[in-house]
């Protein structure tokens, strides 16, 4: 089975601190994705990454950056957090730069920034 | 630009009832659509993909480029279909970009 492991599940953080949001992918996956998912909003995607030390900025990369310096990990930063960014993110992976493959997600990371 | 429009926060419908959860599209490129689905305390995890033309778990969605929709549909509702349900558009960039919907919640109720 494929596996996303983000290793926050829970974090709380106050305004201004630096936050780094884990994920590992065990199936030598090529891209890798971030995600925020807000009710009404659905999900946004923040960066994404097609292969080691390449990313590309998504929807929504202000106030965030990335890194990805081996195949199965890549985490997102959030430099400064601030209180509009308290929401769920998800990591995601798929194998190759081909379309129709499925993407597969981990399990969410809940930040709250107070 | 592309997007993705899921007009329905939420659905109710009573056990066996037929469901349909809504999704229409805005693409200039060739569309690859898919239906990806959340219960609760599990992760995202992909429902069906117009491609395979496929029915998973009794749900069948058909790409209607005419109308720009793929609507997700059920004869018969049950339960464990409650979950939240997302309409996503790929875009042909070749990076397998998802431009997701605002997500449906289904509540079936016995």
């Amino acid at each position: 089975d494929v596996k996303v492991t983000q290793s926050s599940r829970y974090l709380v953080k106050r305004t201004g601190e630096k936050v780094f949001l884990e994920c590992v992918q065990d199936m030598d996956h090529e891209n890798m994705f971030w995600y925020r998912q807000d009710p009404g909003l659905g999900l946004r995607l923040i960066y994404f990454s097609y292969d080691v030390k390449m990313k590309e900025k998504g929807d929504i990369p202000e106030g965030y950056s990335v890194s990805r310096e081996k195949k199965e990990r890549f985490s997102l930063i959030l430099e400064s957090a601030s209180t509009n960014q308290t929401s769920m993110y998800l990591c995601a992976s798929s194998w190759d730069r081909s379309s129709g493959n499925t993407i597969y997600f981990g399990e969410g990371s809940w930040l709250t920034v107070v | 630009a592309q997007r993705v429009t899921q007009p329905e926060k939420l659905l109710s419908v009573f056990k066996g009832a037929p469901v349909e959860l809504k999704c229409n599209y805005s693409y200039s490129g060739s569309p690859e659509l898919f239906w990806y689905v959340q219960y609760s305390r599990q992760r995202l995890q992909l429902l069906l993909r117009h491609i395979s033309r496929e029915s998973i778990k009794g749900f069948t969605a058909d790409l209607n480029k005419g109308e720009t929709s793929f609507h997700l549909k059920k004869p018969f509702a049950q339960e464990e279909d409650s979950a939240m349900y997302y309409c996503a558009l790929s875009l042909n960039t070749g990076f397998q970009k998802l431009v997701f919907g605002t997500g449906t919640r289904l509540l079936v109720s016995p």
